[in-house]
């Protein structure tokens, strides 16, 4: 099993400010890794695909980079309605999906 | 528009069983698999298993073996989740999700999350 592992567990950040979260795999996934924002009480929500192609809707403040087993998600200017959990997930080992443990982005 | 509409929250003593149902619309059912992801209070996401609607081949974590099934119903586009022997360990929030087109493991649509809750 492709063991993914987020860090860090917790990011306080101020609106404005820049947002960078890491994901790493066990074993590479090539591109197959996506990221996800879930909210309290809701279900996720795809954000980027393919390590850097944000889903359809997704502002350009979220762009994705890496390939391999090194992944960073970032969120140029955060907004109020960015602070969540985010999730990353390999795809590469089908049908196994695995997911990382969450990185929370709190306001500071 | 794609949705996936999940039963209701469950309530269930240890050692029984649950089903959980995934109503789709907006698509044709047949043509996308259906992938089945939980999540523990607090905790992170963890994927159960899989089921492709046209032929009903399915597959899931190892963990899972011998307690889950998956299985469809085409006729109203609704794919069911059971697990069985329920332990305490399974109470979770439990979606069923669609993939984008091309790239089906790639989870774009949810369903809303349906609660189990095991306890004596």
């Amino acid at each position: 099993e492709i063991v993914m592992t987020q860090s860090p567990a917790t990011l306080s950040v101020s609106p404005g400010e820049r947002a960078t979260l890491s994901c790493r795999a066990s074993q590479s996934v090539d591109s197959h890794l996506a990221w996800y924002q879930q909210k309290i009480g809701q279900a996720p929500r795809l954000l980027i695909y393919g390590a850097s192609t944000r889903a359809t809707g997704i502002p350009a403040r979220f762009s994705g980079s890496g390939s391999g087993t090194e992944f960073t998600l970032t969120i140029s200017s955060l907004q109020s309605e960015d602070f969540a959990v985010y999730y990353c997930q390999q795809y590469n080992n089908w049908p196994a999906l695995t997911f990382g443990g969450g990185t929370k982005v709190e306001i500071k | 528009q794609v949705q996936l509409v999940q039963s209701g929250a469950e309530v269930k003593k240890p050692g029984a069983s649950v089903k959980v149902s995934c109503e789709t619309s907006g698509y044709t059912f047949t043509s996308y698999d259906i992938y089945w992801v939980r999540q523990a209070t607090g905790q992170g996401l963890e994927w159960m298993g899989w089921m492709a609607p046209n032929s009903g081949g399915t597959g899931h974590a190892q963990r899972f073996r011998g307690r889950v099934t998956m299985t469809r119903n085409t006729s109203i586009s609704t794919a069911y989740l059971e697990l069985s022997s329920l332990r305490s360990e399974d109470t979770a929030v439990y979606y069923c999700a669609r993939g984008l087109l091309g790239q089906q493991l790639v989870l774009v649509y949810w369903g809303q999350g349906t609660p189990v809750t095991v306890s004596s």
